[in-house]
Parts: C-alpha cells; structure tokens; sequence
C-alpha cells in the first residue's frame, strides 16, 4: 500500500528539548516535504526536498531543521522547540506529477 | 504575502445544493492547481486537480473552473451530501521544484 508514515503521532514535550519527528514514504518519491497546519493559517509550508542530499527553505521554516540522507526518509528536527511551535505537522511526498500524498499527521504540544 | 487567497472561510449548503469555493493566486510561475478534501484527524489527500492550460476539468460531482488571466480558480460541488462535509484547501504548485502554497481551507457543513 502507498503511504507517508509519520511518527510520533503525538507528543507533548517541555520548552528547549529536542525532538524529531520521522516521515518515511514507500513510492519512489522524488519531493519531499514538511507542512504545519494552525487554525485559520491553512497549510504552510517548512522546508522541501527535491532529492537525496537536497533541501531548500519553505514559508516559516524558522526553528527547524531537516535532512534528506535517503530517498525515503525525511526527518523534521526541533533543536529548541518553543511553545509557538505547537502545531499540526504533516509530512507530504510528490513525484514528477505533482500531486501531494500526505501523511495522517503529528500533533505536537510545547509546555 | 499570502500568494494564494481562498474563500469563504466556512459554508454552509443545503444537501442537494451546489458548493462553490474559490481561490486567487498570485504568482505566474505556479503550473499545478490541486483541491485537497481533509476530514478531521487524518491528512489531506488530494481531490481534483487542474493544470493552466485547461480551463476546467469535471471529476464526478467537482468541477475545478481555472481562469488563467484573473489567475483566479474555483472548486464546484454539485448536489452536494453531507458526506462532502470537509475542510477543502485549494494550492498553487510549481511542480519541479517541489513547492506547493496552500489557501487557508474552507470548512464545509452541507446539512441534511
């Protein structure tokens, strides 16, 4: 079956302790990459990746950070996570066409 | 700037009825104009999508209308059910370079 898996699925964590949120997807995707959704807000986009070892800054990619070591595997970091930082993230991949296949979802909570 | 504009914020439609949602973008360069359905906890997943050099495309009960010179587009949903009830995000995409914008969705209640 074709997905995006995303983990945790949710997590509360404390101000300053870094966490990562792993996505990996299993159909070959070339693009890669990482959304927050907030009420109101949409979608926006945090960082994206063309390919293996290439990554580029999306709309609000600031207090995040990203690695592309493997096709399949796109890993969102948190260094210092703050509370504003309290979000719904989702992991999406795309090939060539363009149609985003999304994950189910990361609910974090910052305290 | 927010590139791509989307309205209403929520809607409200009779079953039966028609849907329509509309969006605005910006930037020329974008070549990929998707809907995205979300239902509560899970992820979008993608709809019916349009490309510029159409000016629409009917899937089923939805029609995307693309107008390429008021760069605007718009999601129709026809004899809409209560089952549609859903956030719709409209995106603009430049598809090889992997960046999508999103509108800020709009929530859909069609009641029975």
């Amino acid at each position: 079956e074709a997905q995006v898996t995303q983990n945790p699925r949710y997590l509360i964590t404390v101000t300053g302790k870094k966490l990562t949120v792993t996505c990996s997807q299993n159909m070959n995707h070339e693009y890669m990459s990482w959304y927050r959704q907030d009420p109101g807000l949409g979608l926006r986009q945090i960082y994206y990746s063309m390919n293996v070892e290439v990554t580029d800054k999306g709309d609000v990619p600031e207090g995040y950070k990203v690695s592309r070591k493997e096709k399949r595997n796109f890993p969102l970091i948190l260094e210092s996570p703050s509370p504003n930082q309290t979000s719904l993230y989702f992991c999406a991949s795309s090939g060539v066409g363009g149609e985003l296949f999304f994950g189910e979802g990361s609910r974090l909570t910052v305290l | 700037q927010q590139q791509v504009k989307q309205s209403p914020q929520s809607l409200i439609v009779q079953k039966g009825g028609i849907s329509i949602i509309n969006c605005a973008y910006e930037n020329t360069a974008f070549d990929y104009f998707p809907w995205y359905q979300q239902f509560p906890g899970k992820g979008p997943a993608l709809l019916i999508a349009i490309r510029p050099d159409v000016s629409e495309k009917k899937e089923g009960r939805f029609t995307i209308s693309f107008n390429k010179s008021a760069k605007q587009f718009s999601l129709h949903i026809m004899d809409s059910q209560p089952g549609d009830s859903a956030t719709y995000f409209c995106a603009a995409s430049i598809t090889n370079a992997g960046k999508s914008t999103f509108g800020d969705g709009t929530t859909l209640t069609v009641k029975p």
